[in-house]
């Protein structure tokens, strides 16, 4: 168990539809990292958060958004969908604002897009 | 447990032998890259990590060679046991992004 936790653990919705995946980082975290990993693309970074604040940005699109919270939990939240959003998504937290740190990652979270 | 990749390339080791996954990353200004294990139905875990300015580095029971000449980063898991059967991926950072090879899985036989 890595410390990291994420909800729901299965969600399935219909094109066109909004989502919200939340992460609560491992105590004393202060990044919060976002990643999508899917069968044809495999694991992608999307984005980072520090603090609050945003970091660094890999490759989100533009339907996506995520915010970090003062309490420290982020949310990812995918708009618009589509078939090929379909994947799992993961949140990672890390002590530090560098990327460079280790990273420990939650269960993740599968989103099914019908 | 969850399937990462169906069509993965596989490495078929006897336990005890050792290991060597093999990853080629694109990017020449990558100048920090890390290995992570990913067993089914679980999020990736850290495995090791190098900079670029070192050829190899070495774990617990792990050692990861970096030839920059070629691009080439391995991971070699020495006396391999059942609970190394996972998918292994390397991944590249340059700037503010990290990019993940397709990953490894590794299959451990009695």
């Amino acid at each position: 168990d890595s410390g990291v936790t994420q909800t729901p653990k299965h969600l399935i919705t219909a094109t066109g539809q909004r989502v919200t995946l939340r992460c609560s980082p491992r105590s004393g975290d202060l990044s919060v990292y976002w990643y999508q990993q899917s069968l044809d693309q495999g694991l992608q970074f999307l984005i980072q958060y520090y603090n609050g604040e945003e970091r660094a940005k890999g490759n989100i699109l533009e339907r996506f958004s995520a915010q970090q919270f003062p309490d420290l939990h982020s949310e990812l939240n995918l708009s618009s969908l589509e078939l090929g959003d379909s994947a799992l998504y993961f949140c990672a937290s890390s002590v530090g604002w560098t990327i460079r740190e280790t990273q420990y990652f939650g269960p993740g979270t599968r989103l099914l897009v019908l | 447990g969850e399937s990462v990749g169906l069509h993965l390339p596989t490495l078929s080791v006897q336990e005890g032998d050792n290991s060597i996954i093999n990853c080629a990353y694109s990017n020449s200004a990558s100048d920090y890259f890390i290995w992570y294990k990913q067993e089914s139905g679980k999020g990736p875990q850290f495995i090791i990590d190098i900079r670029s300015n070192m050829d190899k580095r070495q774990g617990q029971r792990v050692t990861v060679l970096l030839n920059k000449t070629v691009k080439h980063l391995s991971l070699q898991i020495a006396a391999t046991q059942p609970g190394d059967s996972a998918v292994y991926f390397c991944a590249e950072n340059y700037g503010q992004n990290f990019v993940f090879g397709p990953g490894t899985r590794l299959s451990v036989l009695p």
